[in-house]
């Protein structure tokens, strides 16, 4: 139950893309398809802007996008906005009902 | 609109026990598969424990397995989790999840658990 690699932190001006990785095993990413993405600002609840792997929740807006090639998933965010600054994690079924989280990036707008 | 709120949390000594209690409302609690996912301070979200709709199926995070236990009572749409052999480590902020089909799509506010 290792956590999912992802990159301690990205940055982009406004109205650039960024794109976060996050990279597990066959026995998680690699073997299902059903990869979250949270959004979570200090103090708030973690919400989600992307599940099962490319699909985007109601009113979470059409610059966060997501894809996945082989054991890595990856997030873009694209026409970075100041609101979208924070900690963003992915989360992967690994099988019998469990779950693992990744290790968490920090995305700055500058 | 479902809710979820924990309660429970507070500061307790290493190797004492404590228990937390989740009250859901606003959904069919019974049908849903239901979550514990943690996060200590300056560290990231970790999954904790998992029960099945009916309470008959739980899993564990290695980190947690044998100490803690995750219950429900679909009678009064609550989820537990007992935790039992406190470690200093496990001092974090103790969210309950709500899981639909794959997503942890309702999340609690949180309960601080402090082991000191």
């Amino acid at each position: 139950q290792s956590a999912l690699t992802q990159p301690r932190s990205v940055s982009g001006s406004p109205g650039q893309s960024v794109t976060i990785s996050c990279t597990g095993s066959s026995s998680d990413v690699g073997n299902y398809d059903y990869v979250s993405w949270f959004q979570h600002h200090p103090g708030k609840v973690p919400k989600v802007v992307i599940y099962d792997v490319t699909k985007r929740p109601s009113g979470v807006p059409e610059r966060f996008s997501g894809s996945k090639s082989g054991n890595t998933a990856s997030l873009t965010i694209s026409g970075l906005q100041a609101e979208d600054e924070g900690d963003y994690y992915c989360c992967s079924y690994a099988g019998s009902y469990n779950y693992v989280f990744g290790s968490g990036t920090q995305v700055a707008v500058l | 609109q479902e809710q979820l709120v924990e309660s429970g949390g507070g500061v307790v000594q290493p190797g004492r026990s404590l228990r937390l209690s989740c009250a859901a409302s606003g959904f069919s609690f019974s049908t849903y598969v239901m979550h514990w996912v943690r996060q200590a301070p300056g560290k990231g979200l970790e999954w904790v424990a998992v029960v099945s709709y009916d309470g008959t199926n739980q899993y564990y995070a290695d980190s947690v397995r044998g100490r803690f236990s995750i219950s429900r009572d679909n009678s009064r749409d609550t989820v537990y989790l007992q935790m039992n052999t406190l470690k200093v480590e496990d001092t974090a902020v103790y969210y309950c999840v709500r899981a639909r089909l794959f997503v942890l799509d309702s999340w609690g506010q949180g309960s601080l658990v402090t082991v000191s």
